[in-house]
């Protein structure tokens, strides 16, 4: 499983757009890079997953350069309620009992 | 979308009892689920991976009879944390494999708090 780097802590306005990246310098071929939202007391929460270029989906924006060493995740127009952890994974999405090695996450704070 | 329900969300318990956490899939088949602990301001530590109808494999340093899994269906995994003690006493979050365009992903559960007074 590729070991993951994210940034410990991030601030950002209301309304800004945050981008988050991940840094997965030993991905797999076979890997694929999954994003995890966490709040409070909850379970994670799937965001966005990718293997190469782009990904969009209806709340998130995932960038992935063309060596897959590094990931960027995209959150538009941030709201109060965005103010949580997240969580970027790496790993292989043939399975599914693959083990998941969740690293610090990046504690995301948005301010009013 | 997959739905894994997990219950109590919450409990406290005296030292030296034993604690049941469940973790069913509500829309869904799930063959492999996993149990994870979390300490306050840290990330999630996976303790093991729960397999229907075999034994579950725990990670170096979980103690298997006191963090007893049972996984006896294809919806239901079961953690007993066996004679607690106040230092059992974390967040524990369970997950299931799904599968999402072609794509195998993972559902957690929304997590048992745990105090052990």
């Amino acid at each position: 499983l590729a070991k993951t780097t994210q940034p410990i802590s991030m601030d950002s306005y209301e309304g800004q757009e945050v981008n988050i990246t991940c840094s997965h310098n030993n991905i797999a071929t076979n890997d694929y890079i999954t994003w995890y939202q966490q709040f409070p007391s909850q379970g994670p929460r799937f965001i966005i997953q990718g293997y190469k270029t782009k990904v969009t989906n209806e709340v998130a924006s995932l960038f992935i350069p063309a060596d897959r060493k590094s990931s960027t995740l995209s959150l538009p127009r941030v709201s109060l309620s965005d103010t949580a952890v997240y969580y970027c994974l790496v790993g292989e999405s043939n399975f599914g009992n693959e083990k998941l090695t969740f690293g610090t996450g990046t504690r995301l704070t948005i301010i009013p | 979308g997959a739905v894994v329900s997990q219950h109590p969300s919450w409990v406290i318990c005296k030292s030296g009892t034993s604690v049941k956490i469940e973790c069913r899939s509500l829309d869904f088949q799930a063959t492999t689920m996993f149990w994870y602990r979390q300490f306050p301001k840290q990330s999630l530590m996976l303790m093991a991976t729960s397999n229907e109808g075999s034994k579950a494999t725990y990670e170096q340093g979980v103690e298997k009879d006191k963090f007893l899994i049972n996984h006896a269906s294809l919806t239901l995994s079961t953690l007993t944390v066996t004679s607690a003690h106040p230092e059992d006493s974390s967040f524990y979050i369970c997950s299931a494999s799904t599968y999402r365009e072609n794509l195998y992903g993972y559902t957690f559960g929304s997590g048992t708090r745990l105090t052990v007074v």
